[in-house]
This record gives structure tokens, C-alpha cells and sequence, in this order.
């Protein structure tokens, strides 16, 4: 079945810094791509989303380009704050059988230290 | 803008007890979701309901069952807690044929 990779389980950083999570993907079709963030004690929040192969997601700093070649859809963000520390979810869109439904990566902690 | 409310935040149970955790959307959206989140594991789908009246299982539905009582209300039922079972249960919705969901706060699940 389809499946979303995050790589790094934990991610620290320090304010200012350049952030990389990275996702990849495997699909049988041509998904839309996601990412959520989570802080404590809060549900997941949609960033942003992405369906088509180059295109460009964003939101907040955050950006991500969907890439079919390489099925990867990686969170960048260029200056991280201390209030950007949360759960970063990759996740797909799966329209098979019925209805739509989302398949979510593991999650990336991302901790800012100020 | 909408909300999604869950209810109760935090429920404690015991081994073998049949607990109940509610979801209440004022989106209007016509589909709604159960999730499982375990630290390390993701989200994992255990129901959803694409319109009023249908209910679907997702990938980790033993155990559970679900009901859609109206358009705004979708209810879980662990039908039998197991015991030092630790997880949060997130409730989202979205437009029906649309892909982006809407999550609730969750409910925290503790078993003793």
C-alpha cells in the first residue's frame, strides 16, 4: 500500500537556522502531498499542500516542491524560531476504494533553541 | 472559520471497560475521521464517515466501533480498554471529494 517516509525522527536547531525535514513517498497513484504541524497539547494543523509534480507549497516561511521523479516532498523553512519547535507531519492523499483518506509519515520533532 | 471539539480531553480507564470519546464539527463538513496517534507511530486511521449515515473502517478499526449520530457528531467506542494503553485519539473533518482535514485537540487515553 502507499507510504510516507520521514527520515529524521528528532531535528534541533538553533534560532536562525535552516531547516531541512526530509519526506518521501510511495504511491501507486499521483497523490497530493501535505504537511501538518502539531504543538503540545493541540491537533495536527494544516501548513500546506501540494498535487502537482513542481509545484510549490507554502505557508508561514515554510515552503516544499513536490518532486514525481524523486517522490519527495521536503519541508524547508530559511530562519527557524524558537516558535516554529513542533511535530511536522508528511502525509498523502489516498483516494482509493472509497472516500479520501490521509496517510501520515511518523512525525519530525523539530526543537529551536533560542 | 469552524471548530472542532472533543470531549472528554482526558479520559482514565480501566482494563476491560468500554470507553466513549465524542467529536462535535460546526465546519458543516460532511466527512469525519477517528485517528490513533502513538508517539513514534504517526496518525493511524481507525473509522471515518464520508456523509451522514455511512461508516467506514480504516487500517486499525479492531477493537473499535463508531457512530455517526448526525452530520456535526461522530462518536468512538474502545469496546474493550487494554490495560497501561497510553494514546491520543484525534477526531478531523473535511468537504466531502476534498482532501484537506481539520483536526480537532484530541482526547487523551490512559489505561490503568
Amino acid at each position: 500500500g502507499d507510504s510516507v517516509t520521514q527520515t529524521e525522527g528528532q531535528v534541533a536547531l538553533s534560532e536562525e537556522d535552516f531547516l531541512t525535514i526530509h519526506c518521501n513517498y510511495s504511491a501507486s497513484g499521483y497523490p497530493a502531498l501535505f504537511w501538518y504541524v502539531q504543538y503540545p497539547g493541540e491537533g495536527p494543523q494544516f501548513l500546506f499542500r501540494a498535487s502537482r509534480d513542481k509545484e510549490k507549497g507554502s505557508s508561514r516561511g515554510f515552503e516544499a516542491t513536490y518532486n514525481k521523479e524523486a517522490t519527495s516532498f521536503h519541508l524547508q523553512k530559511a530562519s527557524v524560531q524558537e516558535s516554529d519547535s513542533a511535530v511536522y507531519y508528511c502525509a498523502l492523499s489516498d483516494f482509493g476504494g472509497s472516500g479520501n483518506k490521509l496517510i501520515f509519515g511518523t512525525g519530525t520533532l523539530l526543537s529551536v533553541k533560542p | 472559520g469552524g471548530i472542532i471539539t472533543q470531549t472528554p480531553k482526558f479520559l482514565i480507564g480501566q482494563e476491560g471497560q468500554k470507553l466513549t470519546l465524542k467529536c462535535q464539527q460546526n465546519f458543516n463538513h460532511d466527512t469525519m475521521y477517528w485517528y490513533r496517534q502513538d508517539s513514534g507511530k504517526g496518525l493511524r486511521l481507525i473509522y471515518y464517515s464520508i456523509t451522514e449515515n455511512d461508516l467506514q473502517k480504516g487500517d486499525l478499526s479492531e477493537g473499535y466501533d463508531a457512530s455517526r449520530e448526525k452530520k456535526s457528531s461522530f462518536s468512538l467506542t474502545v469496546t474493550s480498554a487494554q490495560k497501561n494503553e497510553m494514546a491520543v485519539f484525534l477526531c478531523a473533518s473535511s468537504i466531502w471529494g476534498r482532501d484537506t482535514q481539520y483536526f480537532g485537540p484530541g482526547t487523551r487515553l490512559l489505561v490503568l
